[in-house]
């Protein structure tokens, strides 16, 4: 069955250091990946997509992710985290017009 | 301006009674998602639907409700045999040969 994990329930860094956070997929065809991130008690914003094509994908907020097929990933990544990156980041797999997302990564950021 | 809205905010359902939560779009999308959120859970589908009239069961669909009368509109209704309604509700809606969804503020749930 198709799944999504994202390893890191809580990740803390400080303002100004890069940001990688982790999500591995389990799905048969080339998947359709996404990264959401949403605030307290707020909706999910989309940062990024990838569906085909260049396997670093660049999405808002200074956000960039990179496909790896061989190591089922797609990881999120920030050079440079802002105070107000602090949510929490869902990594999902399409899924025949679904979504499957992963458990949710929440982010802090120490001043 | 385009968007998905859900009502309400905040909710409060009492013991046996059923509760109905809004979602509307005008983005002129035809799937629409109905996905509960629990702490340290994810999100899990609740129903979906592709096209008005039509819906399908998600992953978590008993003691849930449904209907898709009009394109813009996906209300879900929490029955009393949902023994533990607290959450975080949200609607997402997807357009036609898209695959990304988009999803509304959500409407948190809780019970009296």
């Amino acid at each position: 069955a198709q799944s999504v994990t994202q390893p890191d329930i809580h990740i803390t860094v400080s303002e100004g250091a890069s940001l990688e956070l982790r999500c591995n997929y389990s799905y048969g065809a080339t998947p359709y990946l996404f990264w959401y991130v949403q605030s307290p008690g707020q909706g999910l914003q989309l940062l990024l997509k990838y569906f085909s094509g260049d396997t670093l994908v660049q999405g808002i907020k200074g956000f960039e992710a990179e496909f790896k097929r061989s190591q089922s990933s797609f990881n999120l990544r920030k050079p440079s985290v802002h105070w107000s990156d602090a949510a929490e980041y869902f990594c999902a797999v399409r899924n025949t017009g679904k979504l499957i997302f992963g458990q949710g990564t929440t982010l802090q950021v120490k001043p | 301006d385009g968007g998905i809205t859900q009502s309400p905010k905040y909710l409060f359902r009492k013991e046996g009674q059923n509760v109905t939560l809004s979602c509307e779009q005008n983005l002129n999308h035809d799937a629409m998602y109905w996905y509960r959120q629990d702490p340290g859970q994810g999100l899990r589908l609740i129903y979906y639907s592709q096209i008005v009239n039509d819906f399908q069961k998600g992953d978590i669909a008993e003691g849930y409700s449904v209907s898709r009368e009009k394109k813009e509109s996906f209300p879900l209704t929490v029955t009393s045999a949902q023994k533990n309604p607290t959450a975080f509700y949200l609607c997402a809606s997807r357009g036609r040969g898209k695959e990304t969804q988009y999803f509304g503020p959500g409407t948190r749930l809780l019970v009296l």
